[in-house]
């Protein structure tokens, strides 16, 4: 089946640091990426939706210039969690499609922020 | 806001016992869903999909049953194993905003 990888699937850092996730996807070439958070014990949350060479459209309540969004190729899009503290901690997953393809998600990244 | 719910948040069944996982919709223009499989610390694991044109698609161990009329879907595992707990979420194609999800505990 298709494959999404996301790296690193865990990451700590210090509290003002900025961190960023890559989600690839490894045989098919994905238009449309998405990205999610989770907290425990909860569903996932829809934070934005990325098309590849476009801005990504953000849900509401969630901070674009605190969650950059970036979707250059069509492999490869980025989350990078700007001036990252505790409260951002998280799990974090991408999820890839295309118009052949349903979404398909990566393992995730446990974010921890000290 | 969401357009896929789940009736139960969590659903309990002796090993070997068959399994039902309801979900309902609220966009009659639907017309592509998906069953995903959460297991703990893991991202969401497709399982099957169903196409408006169909009522019914089976896999392995798995069915998957659409209603358009009162707009609702489940999923059917048969023979239910320990492997099978995990946290199950309906999705639809166009509107990837997932509903609280039903976990499934497997009683060995």
């Amino acid at each position: 089946g298709a494959v999404v990888s996301q790296h690193p699937s865990w990451v700590i850092c210090k509290s003002g640091t900025s961190v960023k996730i890559e989600c690839r996807s490894l045989d098919f070439q994905a238009t449309t990426m998405f990205w999610y958070r989770q907290f425990p014990k909860q569903s996932l949350m829809l934070m934005a939706t990325s098309n590849e060479g476009s801005k990504a459209t953000y849900e509401q309540g969630v901070e674009k210039d605190k969650f950059l969004i970036n979707h250059a190729s069509l492999t490869l899009s980025t989350l990078t969690v700007t001036s990252a503290h505790p409260e951002d901690s998280s799990f974090y997953i991408c999820s890839a499609s295309n118009l052949n393809q349903p979404q398909h998600f990566g393992d995730g990244t446990r974010l921890s922020i000290l | 806001g969401e357009s896929v719910g789940l009736h139960l948040p969590t659903l309990s069944v002796q090993e070997g016992d068959n399994s039902i996982i309801n979900c309902a919709y609220s966009n009659s223009a639907s017309d592509y869903f998906i069953w995903y499989k959460q297991e703990s610390g893991k991202g969401p694991q497709f399982i099957i999909d169903i196409r408006s044109n169909m009522d019914k698609r089976q896999g392995q161990r798995v069915t998957v049953l659409l209603n358009k009329t009162v707009k609702h879907l489940s999923l059917q595992i048969a023979a239910t194993q320990p492997g099978d707990s995990a946290v199950y979420f309906c999705a639809e194609r166009n509107d990837m905003r997932f509903g609280a999800g039903t976990r499934l505990t497997v009683k060995p």
